[in-house]
């Protein structure tokens, strides 16, 4: 069974449209992440929850709204999408607030706006 | 905030031989260091982590050493094998900051056969 699950894997899309990325963990884990990896390889933490709960927002632009129904699941949803958007995109969790960082990633979503 | 450095950026080794990864941080306020390995295409895997309580762990051929008074850690990996190859990030955290990481920049390391 995968531990942090996330779709699509792949997501090609035109300037200006609306997309969403799911993630869903199967760990137990209250905390959930959402990281952005440029195309140099840098990681970058953009959102974290714990227990539904928004804790780190970082300086992401408001086109991005993360949504945790419950704290199993932390979806991305991107407003009008721009070519500077393209990356992959993560989602990762940790056991508690007390862990210190995330403990397992998403397989990525690799983004493309065309 | 805080910034992390992470040195060398590239790194060949010889398999067999020994790997070394420096990094450096800013904020004496952080306390916990992870070591993430990332394999090409692949999603990073937490290999190691450390917390400032201790000043050395190790998990067979990987070991990470922590100097809290000159804010650096280092990731030691021996007996270098080819599935070594990858990417392998540095990071830290202020528990304050809600488990925000900040990430080094990244090492390529390539195991030659």
């Amino acid at each position: 069974d995968t531990a942090v699950s996330q779709t699509p894997k792949y997501l090609v899309t035109q300037m200006g449209n609306d997309k969403s990325i799911k993630c869903e963990q199967n760990l137990g884990h209250d905390t959930m992440y959402w990281y952005k990896q440029d195309s140099k390889k840098f990681l970058k933490i953009m959102f974290s929850y714990n227990n539904k709960e928004l804790i780190i927002n970082e300086t992401v632009p408001n086109r991005f709204s993360p949504k945790s129904p419950d704290k199993a699941h932390l979806n991305l949803h991107i407003n009008s999408l721009e070519l500077g958007d393209s990356a992959v995109y993560f989602c990762a969790s940790s056991q508690d607030l007390l862990r210190g960082g995330p403990a397992f990633f998403g397989q990525g979503t690799r983004l493309t706006v065309v | 905030g805080e910034n992390v450095e992470q040195h060398p950026s590239t790194l060949s080794v010889q398999e067999g031989d020994s790997a070394v990864i420096k990094c450096t941080y800013s904020d004496s306020a952080s306390n916990y260091f992870p070591w993430y390995k990332q394999e090409l295409g692949k999603r990073p895997q937490l290999i190691i982590d450390i917390r400032s309580n201790v000043g050395e762990k190790k998990d067979q051929r990987i070991a990470v050493t922590l100097n809290k008074t000159a804010k650096h850690f280092s990731l030691h990996i021996t007996e270098t094998q080819p599935e070594d190859s990858a990417v392998y990030f540095c990071a830290a955290s202020i528990p304050a900051a809600g488990n925000k990481l900040t990430f080094g920049g990244g090492t390529r390391v390539l195991v030659k056969p």
